[in-house]
């Protein structure tokens, strides 16, 4: 089965700080990684995607990859409290079609 | 438009019912998806369509019937469904369906069989 994964948390941290959080795949043959955000009861909202190795930024956003170790992140600068969902981290792999998602992790910021 | 439009938001029905879940998109996108979420779990993909034909089944049960009458609208049949099968259900699209592809989520219909 492959696989993603990520620590479910919660991770809690202070309004402004940096929050960091990570996953890992098994399947050496993927290809694209995304990162989701979801509010509670709410759908999947795609916040970042990464192709190549290394960082992309976007605003507070920077994902990080390094397909050597499998690794996946994702930093948020200046954490708000509406940034309180969980991060779904997911791939996909050369054949395309299907989406793997991550368990997903709560993140929440205190005011 | 950028929008993945699902209805119902909502769905209640008995073990003995059939229903049908809907969702349109009008980005000009050419595969589309079914996913199933429990709750606190991560979306589980049932089915994806590429170009109005059906690509993937991931083995799901036969209660659960896609369909794909255009390459806007993709429909969810269901029937004789167990209570276990209450989640959210959520339908995606992409461009295609190559390695790189971003998936656009709709709103979901949250399912309750009783």
């Amino acid at each position: 089965q492959k696989e993603v994964e990520q620590n479910s948390g919660p991770l809690s941290v202070p309004e402004g700080a940096i929050a960091s959080l990570n996953c890992t795949y098994s399947d050496r043959g993927s290809q694209s990684f995304f990162w989701y955000r979801q509010y509670s009861g709410k759908s999947p909202e795609l916040i970042m995607f990464i192709y190549s190795n290394g960082d992309k930024e976007d605003g507070r956003f920077t994902a990080q990859l390094n397909k050597a170790s499998q690794y996946v992140s994702l930093l948020i600068r200046d954490s708000q409290p509406s940034d309180s969902a969980t991060y779904l981290c997911a791939a996909r792999n050369t054949g395309g079609f299907k989406t793997i998602f991550g368990a997903g992790t709560r993140l929440f910021v205190k005011a | 438009d950028t929008e993945v439009t699902q209805t119902p938001k909502h769905l209640v029905m008995g073990m003995t019912n059939k229903k049908s879940l809907k969702c349109e998109q009008h980005m000009g996108h050419r595969a589309m998806y079914w996913y199933k979420q429990k709750a606190k779990k991560p979306p589980e993909l049932m089915f994806v369509y590429s170009y109005e034909k059906l690509s993937i089944n991931e083995s799901v049960p036969s209660r659960f019937s896609p369909e794909c009458p255009n390459s806007s609208l993709l429909n969810l049949h269901l029937h004789a469904l167990q209570p276990e099968d209450s989640a959210l259900y959520l339908c995606a699209s992409s461009q295609e369906t190559g390695w790189g592809e971003k998936l656009f989520f709709g709103s979901g219909t949250q399912l309750s069989v009783l």
